[in-house]
């Protein structure tokens, strides 16, 4: 079983339209990372947040960490057909220095 | 930035045969993880390296699989005598870590797909 809840597990949006993608864990993280994968290829990595309450964005991406470290959010604005793909989040527990935990995934779908 | 490669990208084998994979990290990072993924799933950890050193694997990993690193360069994944159920995306992923903690995204490969017959 996943350790990261993620939802939705999917997600059909109309190209234009803004959508939200979350990330949930019951452990206080140290940091936390979210990917984007294309089927059958590797994870290309989006972003990372590491403080309480911290927010990044990247073009028409932005993702925030809440203040208790707990859950994340990623929101994209103005979907374009290039947003499609399956978004990850992994995370590094405070108890853990080395080994990510994964959430399943958020196939994301734009239809024109 | 020649990012991380993985070789081969597929291959196909069949039941009860050895196969190993390569992976050739991001130059200057230290750490070399492997993972599996199958369809509709996150990463799933195998194991790790810092350096040459492989300091963790996975408690669920059978003993027919068994990865090396020998000169803190570039990294084997070998799965001997295969079976059905280890069909997946083998990722390999590299990260540059100062003391313990993680400090610097992963950097994945695009995997090697593994088909067993």
């Amino acid at each position: 079983s996943q350790e990261l809840e993620q939802s939705p597990q999917s997600l059909i949006v109309q190209e234009g339209k803004n959508l939200t993608i979350n990330c949930t864990s019951s452990k206080t993280l140290y940091g936390l990372y979210w990917y984007k994968q294309k089927y059958g290829e590797g994870l290309i990595f989006l972003m990372m947040l590491q403080k309480g309450g911290e927010e990044k964005s990247h073009e028409k991406i932005t993702a925030k960490l809440d203040e208790k470290k707990q859950q994340s959010s990623l929101h994209i604005t103005a979907s374009q057909p290039s947003h499609a793909g399956i978004y990850l989040c992994g995370a590094t527990p405070l108890d853990s220095n080395y080994q990510l935990i994964w959430g399943a995934g958020t196939k994301l779908i734009i239809k024109p | 930035d020649t990012g991380v490669s993985q070789d081969p990208r597929h291959k196909i084998t069949k039941r009860g045969q050895n196969v190993t994979f390569r992976c050739d990290p991001i130059s200057e990072h230290n750490r070399l993880y492997w993972y599996r993924q199958t369809l509709g799933q996150g990463p799933e950890f195998l194991t790790y390296f810092q350096n040459e050193a492989q300091l963790e694997k996975s408690r669920l990993l059978s003993d027919r699989f068994s990865a090396e690193r020998p000169k803190g360069s570039f990294s084997t994944l070998e799965i001997q005598r295969t079976e059905q159920g280890d069909s997946a995306m083998y990722l390999c992923a590299s990260s540059l870590a100062r003391g313990g903690r993680v400090s610097s995204p992963l950097h994945f490969g695009n995997g090697t797909r593994l088909t067993v017959t």
